[in-house]
């Protein structure tokens, strides 16, 4: 069964640093998330895009955050600047919404630690 | 501003019984309701989804209700075993237009042999 992959599955960086998660949706989908979950709380949206740009962002994705596309698998996410409140799982996540199915398959996560 | 909530308790019964989540909004129209379950240190994983013009959904041991006029859904799990024992979290469409989903906190719920 066709799953979504991210790699690292664990990242500890020092405050300041820039970081790259990577993400493989599944490979017929043309919808893609990020979301993040600090321990303990909600699984809170970050970002969907689609067609090669941003469908829409919340209030926390703000400019210290970025995503692309940069080949026909791949899907990052940027953080420009990690603040040790940045430390917390983030969840890639992607749906085949063309076929009228809103369902999305999630990734197994990365575990950003920002000390 | 939007808001989901779900029984902040955790929902513990008995294997066998039926376990009932329960799943409030305000301030949304959302034009689908979905349920996904998630097990610790995992990613969420989908479940059931049910659209504004539909009164119930089932997927074998799952049901899920959801009344736009209340803003609830229900989500069942009949003959509950202790597999089923994760977190069960209700995600909303953002109602934007675009593709944001809104979720909620979870509800725990443990199943007892």
């Amino acid at each position: 069964e066709p799953e979504v992959t991210q790699t690292p599955s664990h990242q500890v960086t020092q405050m300041g640093q820039e970081v790259i998660l990577r993400c493989v949706p599944i490979s017929n989908h043309l919808y893609f998330y990020w979301y993040r979950q600090i321990l303990g709380q909600k699984v809170e949206f970050l970002v969907s895009f689609y067609n090669n740009e941003i469908s829409e962002k919340s209030e926390i994705f703000d400019d210290q955050f970025s995503v692309e596309r940069p080949d026909g698998s791949n899907f990052t996410l940027k953080i420009r600047s990690t603040k040790l409140e940045d430390s917390a799982m983030y969840f890639c996540a992607s749906s085949d919404v063309t076929s009228g199915v809103y369902e999305q398959y999630f990734g197994p996560g990365t575990r950003l630690t920002v000390t | 501003s939007q808001k989901i909530e779900q029984n902040s308790e955790a929902l513990n019964i008995q294997e066998g019984k039926t376990a009932t989540l329960t799943c409030n909004y305000t301030n949304y129209s959302p034009a689908y309701l979905q349920w996904y379950r998630q097990d610790p240190g995992r990613g969420p994983v989908f479940l059931l989804l049910i659209r504004e013009n539909e009164k119930e959904k089932r997927k074998e041991r799952l049901k899920v209700t959801f009344d736009t006029t209340l803003k609830q859904s229900l989500f069942h799990i009949t003959a509950s075993q202790p597999a089923d024992s994760a977190t069960y979290l209700c995600a909303l469409d953002g109602g934007t237009g675009g593709f944001k989903t809104i979720f909620g906190a979870g509800t725990r719920l443990f199943v007892k042999a």
